[in-house]
């Protein structure tokens, strides 16, 4: 059973489109999160649900908007994207908002021409 | 501001050698303390982790970490790596308010 699972697992787009990365958890967990890697692998936070209000945006443009229907998911749809849009996103859940384990999903990796 | 330093960006070791990373931390309250590993195409699993009691904690694949308070640091250790040990690690610090912070991490490439 995938504990953290996100869709899809390879994008490549052209600049301008819109596109949407979905991720699910299955473990019960009240936190969601997404991170971007970029080349380096340096890995930032981007945003952070706990039970599906957001708790955490780090200065992230606003072509970037997630959606939590429920606790148990967290989509991330980006508007007009960038070359500088293309990197790796985890989505990430945890227990609770206080500094618990993170448990990762797969990835999507985005390629923006 | 909070923030997660790890010495070395690359790494390279010969099998069986011995490994540390180093890794500190700038925040002045508790804090949770994490070792997560990114092997090649793959995503961030826990390697370890500290909350609380000993400061010495033992994680999968024969790796361990002390976290020494005083010196606000929580080195990563193996005393004799595998070329499959090559991999990414990430430490991370959970404040509770909200956030983990990531370091950069270090590259580390075992030869074989």
């Amino acid at each position: 059973d995938t504990a953290v699972s996100q869709t899809p697992k390879y994008l490549v787009t052209q600049m301008g489109n819109d596109k949407s990365i979905k991720c699910e958890q299955n473990l019960g967990h009240d936190t969601m999160y997404w991170y971007k890697q970029d080349s380096k692998k340096f890995l930032k936070i981007m945003f952070s649900y706990n039970n599906k209000e957001l708790i955490i945006n780090e200065t992230v443009p606003n072509r970037f908007s997630p959606k939590s229907p429920d606790k148990a998911h967290l989509n991330l749809h980006i508007n007009s994207l960038e070359l500088g849009d293309s990197a790796v996103y985890f989505c990430a859940s945890s227990q609770s908002s206080l500094g618990e384990t993170q448990y990762f999903g797969p990835g999507t990796r985005l390629l923006v021409l | 501001a909070q923030s997660v330093s790890q010495h070395n960006h690359h790494v390279i070791l010969s099998e069986a050698a011995s490994l540390e990373l180093g890794c500190n931390y700038s925040y002045g309250g508790t804090v949770n303390l994490f070792w997560y590993v990114q092997y090649p195409g793959q995503h961030l699993q826990l390697l370890l982790k500290y909350f609380s009691g000993d400061p010495l904690v033992k994680g999968i694949k024969g790796f361990e970490a002390e976290f020494i308070k005083s010196k606000f640091s929580f080195n990563l250790r193996k005393p004799s790596v595998q070329w499959s040990d090559t991999a990414e690690y990430f430490c991370a610090v959970g404040t509770g308010g909200f956030k983990t912070i990531f370091g950069a991490g270090t590259r580390l490439f075992v030869k074989a």
